[in-house]
């Protein structure tokens, strides 16, 4: 059965303190990886996608990386605006269709 | 203007009422999906469509009826309402190719 698990599933962090969110996967074959963020009250935003292990992605303070069977979410000298839940999802081949994660609640205290 | 609209964005309801949600998109996607969210639980998809004509159940379809009026407009319908109904709904479209996903902000309904 196709799976997808984040971990922590929450985190607090200092200012400055820099970390990495976790995403376990299981699939019968991976047709891309996405990396997407929630902030209260809004839908989740699209961060990034990755297709194939050793891939790796960077935005500002973010950088996704990817291998067969998990992928980190880096996260560098966070600030208190990175504070959301971040998901992750994974697209099986010859699907159109996304698995979700539960997300990882991230807190940055000023 | 949002890129996908959903409206409302929030409803109370009782137990037995016919609700429906409706999303329009400026994406010119083809393909729009209902998710609901639950705390704990993630994203499950209950519908989705990829075209006018072309519509599919998702994981947890029991309950809800979706209908495709228009490329860019898709609403999903709970005919009759009951409370572990309740959660956050999403509309979401995509590319073709289902990469380049764009979400709504939800809609939160409470069915007492």
């Amino acid at each position: 059965e196709d799976q997808v698990t984040q971990s922590p599933e929450a985190l607090r962090l200092q200012e400055g303190e820099s970390s990495s969110l976790n995403c376990s996967y299981t699939v019968s074959g991976l047709r891309g990886l996405f990396w997407y963020r929630q902030d209260p009250g809004k839908g989740p935003e699209f961060l990034f996608t990755l297709y194939s292990a050793g891939e790796e992605k960077e935005k500002e303070r973010l950088k996704a990386t990817l291998t067969k069977k998990e992928s980190f979410l880096h996260i560098t000298a966070p600030k208190p605006e990175d504070s959301a839940t971040y998901l992750c999802a994974v697209q099986a081949s010859g699907t159109y269709k996304y698995i979700f994660g539960t997300g990882t609640r991230l807190k940055v205290l000023a | 203007d949002a890129d996908v609209t959903q409206t409302p964005r929030n409803r109370i309801t009782k137990t037995g009422k016919r609700i429906m949600l409706e999303c329009s998109q400026t994406k010119g996607h083809d393909r729009m999906y209902w998710y609901r969210q639950d705390p704990g639980l993630g994203l499950r998809l209950i519908y989705y469509s990829f075209d006018v004509k072309d519509i599919n159940k998702g994981e947890i379809s029991d309950g809800y009826s979706v209908s495709r009026q228009a490329q860019a407009k898709f609403s999903l319908s709970l005919e009759s309402a009951i409370p572990n109904q309740t959660a956050l709904y999403f509309c979401a479209t995509s590319d073709l190719q289902g990469r380049d996903v764009h979400f709504g902000d939800g809609t939160r309904l409470s069915i007492l």
